[in-house]
């Protein structure tokens, strides 16, 4: 069965830092990946998916990820974090040609101002 | 907003009752997910449907039942209810077509389930 990993429970950052958020799935056929992005009392939203071509995704609100096939990795960078990026962050992994998502357990960002 | 309705937002009841939660899936997607978020559990995969009928089951209890009715909105039945069943509990849809899908999901906006 799949499964995702995300590296870290619980980021704490500063204004202006970078971030990196570690994703790894297991499952070895084609995969179509996801950052979700969970506001403080709101809904998942989407940042940004991989389905194929260019491993570096650009998404929303200056989110990237690279799909790094060898190391089965998915991980969301931004270069600068704002207050406004304090959120849960879910990676989420779904077979090519399937329909079942599998999400990891989330990461928490907390930007301090 | 992301198309995706679920009704209540809100709902508070005692141990042992019943409760359905309603999803209205955005328009045109056929498939319809269920997961449950609690603190301790993080976001848990309970049930897929597509098109009316069930594709997939993950940590779902024998206590909590779905159905995706002909017009495409879905119920989540959960009964004797126990403490540990409060959770916010999402619906998603995505477009799916049979045995293919590359489309993402779209939440909607969760019910928060009380159990007192």
């Amino acid at each position: 069965a799949q499964s995702v990993s995300q590296h870290n429970h619980h980021v704490i950052l500063s204004e202006a830092a970078s971030l990196e958020l570690g994703c790894n799935y297991s499952y070895g056929g084609t995969v179509n990946l996801f950052w979700y992005v969970q506001y403080p009392g709101q809904h998942l939203q989407l940042l940004l998916k991989y389905f194929s071509g260019d491993p570096l995704v650009k998404g929303i609100k200056g989110f990237e990820a690279e799909f790094i096939k060898s190391k089965f990795s998915f991980n969301l960078r931004k270069p600068s974090v704002q207050w406004s990026d304090t959120a849960e962050y879910f990676c989420a992994v779904k077979e090519n040609y399937g329909q079942n998502f599998v999400f990891g357990p989330g990461t928490r960002l907390s930007v301090l101002p | 907003d992301s198309g995706v309705t679920q009704t209540p937002k809100h709902l508070i009841t005692a141990t042992g009752q019943r409760v359905t939660l309603r999803c209205s899936p955005r328009s045109g997607d056929l498939s319809v997910y269920w997961y449950q978020q609690s603190l301790d559990q993080g976001l848990q995969f309970l049930i897929q449907y597509y098109n009316g009928e069930e594709r997939a089951k993950g940590n779902i209890l024998e206590r909590f039942s779905a159905q995706q009715f002909p017009d495409l909105h879905s119920e989540l039945n959960l009964s004797s209810l126990e403490l540990g069943d409060s959770a916010l509990y999402f619906c998603a849809s995505s477009v799916a077509w049979d045995r293919v899908s590359r489309g993402e999901l779209f939440f909607g906006e969760g019910s928060r389930l009380t159990v007192l």
